[in-house]
């Protein structure tokens, strides 16, 4: 099993510009995360979906979009870049259930906005 | 809002030391979640605690749920250099797919 996979794993964007990142995971868990992680900070939850079909906002979802593709698939889309969206991107996903949300993060994706 | 706070929030030791680090609330979860970060690399699962007053044991490290269930324990015993990381609690958000992350603590140990 790869577990949660990423892609790309570095890019760079100019202001402006539009991208995807993909999200994929193979351990038949039914919730999926965005984080975003600044230098030497948390993690900040981008959206999240509790199941194929739903996304909900997280606590910083301004500037991006996300798509439940299956149930396998989770992307996260910046439609307009910017700099202060410079940051590490990471998935997760979870088998949520009986009040314990064990999560498995992928390698992150390492985002910079010129 | 269920918040976690995590303290300290950075501790430098030196390998063969002790040290310990907390994870409170004063809301209840139903579990809480513990996870190492190295760097340049996403956060791994340690431990998930979920009965109040349990302890658990991985290796060297011991993790601890309050009572109550608000908050967390986590000792190191004899620290070595390949402990060096950040480390996070975590528990689920209440009628909630997500969960609430601390800020997590910054561990280095030195030679």
């Amino acid at each position: 099993n790869a577990g949660v996979t990423q892609t790309p794993k570095f890019q760079v964007l100019k202001t402006g510009q539009s991208m995807t990142l993909q999200c994929a995971q193979d351990m038949n868990h039914n919730s999926m995360y965005w984080y975003r992680q600044d230098p030497g900070m948390g993690l900040r939850l981008i959206y999240y979906s509790a199941s194929e079909g739903t996304t909900d906002k997280g606590e910083v979802p301004n500037g991006y979009n996300v798509s439940r593709l299956n149930k396998r698939e989770f992307s996260l889309r910046l439609e307009s870049a910017a700099p202060s969206q410079t940051s590490v991107y990471f998935c997760a996903s979870s088998f949520a259930g009986q009040g314990v949300h064990e999560q498995y993060f992928g390698p992150g994706t390492r985002l910079t906005v010129t | 809002t269920q918040l976690l706070e995590q303290s300290p929030q950075f501790l430098s030791i030196q390998e063969g030391e002790n040290l310990t680090v907390y994870c409170n609330s004063s809301s209840v979860f139903s579990s809480l979640q513990w996870y190492r970060q190295e760097p340049g690399e996403g956060p791994v699962l340690l431990v998930t605690v979920v009965t109040g007053g349990e302890v658990k044991k991985l290796k060297r490290l011991t993790f601890q749920f309050g009572d109550a269930r608000k908050d967390s324990s986590l000792h190191i015993t004899a620290a070595q250099t390949g402990d060096t990381g950040l480390y996070l609690c975590a528990g689920p958000n209440t009628n909630a797919g997500k969960s609430t992350f601390g800020d997590g603590t910054t561990l280095t140990v030195k030679p």
